[in-house]
């Protein structure tokens, strides 16, 4: 069965780095690629970024800048990583695999002092 | 980046209406294109990949289409449980792009 599930710290501060991870049960990450996307309160889906099964990324031009992807595939875990946090980054993140058929329930992350 | 514009922005509908959301690729994205349901707390639901194929473990009511650029997906005789914002996601091209979503809810 093929499970996710987002891990992070809650409230972050501004100006700070966002730790996030995403454990995977029930599929490979060698086999299969991995996407981060996140929601603000009440509002629409952005996707952030992906990595593939060969470990390669890809990443949403707006946030480029700020973001990275990795991942431990002997803990089937992949990291999302955000430096210079702002409010606006107050969201609720999500990771999905297989064809976006599979989500972890979300973490809510909070950006403020 | 490819621009997904997504209408209606709100539908209100009854139950057993037909109801269709459009979404408007800005670029060529082939059949790149799946549909998601999303409902107050939940994580998003693939309902349509493809653009037309149907999701597994998703009700036969849910159709999608495309003609063109333009993708549709359609709710054939709707039920209480299909009340939700729906998005699409074009797939072609990096970035991803979602449109801005569609919220279903009763008439």
């Amino acid at each position: 069965q093929v499970q996710l599930k987002e891990s992070g710290p809650g409230l972050v501060q501004p100006s700070q780095t966002l730790s996030l991870t995403c454990t995977v049960s029930g599929l490979s990450l060698t086999s299969n690629s991995v996407s981060w996307i996140r929601q603000p309160p009440g509002k629409g889906l952005e996707w952030m970024g992906v990595i593939w099964s060969n470990g390669g990324t890809d990443y949403n031009s707006a946030i480029k800048s700020r973001l990275s992807i990795s991942r431990d595939t002997s803990k089937s875990q992949v990291f999302l990583k955000m430096n210079s946090l702002q409010t606006e980054d107050t969201a609720m993140y999500f990771c999905a695999s297989l064809g976006f058929a599979y989500w972890g329930q979300g973490t809510l992350v909070t950006v403020s002092s | 980046d490819i621009q997904m514009t997504q209408s209606p922005s709100s539908l209100p509908a009854s139950l057993g209406d037909r109801v269709t959301i459009t979404c408007r690729a800005s670029q060529d994205i082939g059949n790149y294109l799946r549909w998601f349901q999303q409902k107050p707390g939940k994580s998003p639901r693939l309902m349509i990949y493809g653009a037309t194929n149907l999701a597994n473990g998703v009700p036969s009511r849910f159709s999608g289409s495309r003609s063109g650029s333009d993708y549709s997906l359609t709710i054939n005789s709707l039920e209480s449980e299909d009340m939700a914002i729906y998005y699409c996601l074009q797939h072609n091209e990096y970035p991803n792009t979602f449109g801005a979503g569609t919220k279903l809810e009763l008439k």
